[in-house]
């Protein structure tokens, strides 16, 4: 079956700018993560969404940094207002929740985040 | 301190030969352990998972050290292709059971 997808794979925008991430999980995974990857760094947890719960926000290094999960499905992550600093490699993982089943998170190719 | 350490290398090694690499965690409630594998400008993927007794895939060997909170992967018979960086990867069972990356150690096999 298809893995994770998101696009685009690479985004250069302007420092200011909005730019919105999309990420398509596997189908039927519950959870979905975003993380983030700087240059030579390692992965930086930004949110979680499981199911119909509230997400887990507590990675979102600033109010600028939002994400919806429509459908229990698709996910976006929107940057308001970029800066400089956001650049970066902005990875989706899903995974499927069962109580003691595997833990193992699938992940997207990541969009590549350039801002100038 | 970091939650998860390694040493960040690079390990330079010639083909054939066996290395190891380290990892320490900080959070002793940490109850899952994995080490994956990402290749230059890809995503990380699963290389294995890490049991209390030891386990073993092939070339690859991992352990854990629950009272020193240590991880460890060895690769035995090196190849051109294991180059990549490996990451040592931690899951707290809190209400988001997010995984916490090491930073990555880094592996150049040559020929």
């Amino acid at each position: 079956g298809a893995g994770v997808s998101q696009s685009p794979s690479n985004k250069v925008t302007e420092k200011g700018k909005d730019v919105e991430l999309r990420c398509d999980p596997i189908s039927g995974h519950t959870a979905l993560y975003w993380y983030r990857q700087s240059l030579g760094q390692g992965l930086e947890f930004l949110i979680y969404f499981q199911g119909n719960s509230a997400p887990d926000k507590s990675g979102l290094p600033s109010d600028r940094f939002s994400a919806e999960r429509t459908g229990g499905s698709v996910s976006t992550l929107t940057i308001q207002r970029t800066q400089q600093e956001d650049s970066a490699v902005y990875l989706c993982a899903s995974i499927t929740e069962i109580a003691g089943g595997p833990n193992t998170q699938y992940f997207g190719p990541g969009t590549r985040l350039t801002v100038l | 301190r970091k939650e998860v350490e390694q040493d960040p290398g690079p390990f330079n090694v010639p083909e054939g030969a066996t290395v190891a690499f380290n990892c320490t965690y900080s959070n002793s409630a940490s109850q899952s352990f994995f080490w994956y594998r990402q290749d230059c400008r890809k995503e990380p993927k699963l290389l294995m998972s890490v049991y209390s007794s030891g386990n073993e895939d092939g070339r690859f060997t991992a352990q854990l050290n629950r009272a020193s909170q240590y991880i460890s992967l060895l690769i035995r018979d090196s190849k051109l292709s294991d180059s990549a960086t490996y990451l040592c990867v931690v899951l707290l069972y809190t209400g988001r059971r997010a995984l916490t990356f090491g930073s990555g150690t880094r592996l150049q096999v040559q020929p």
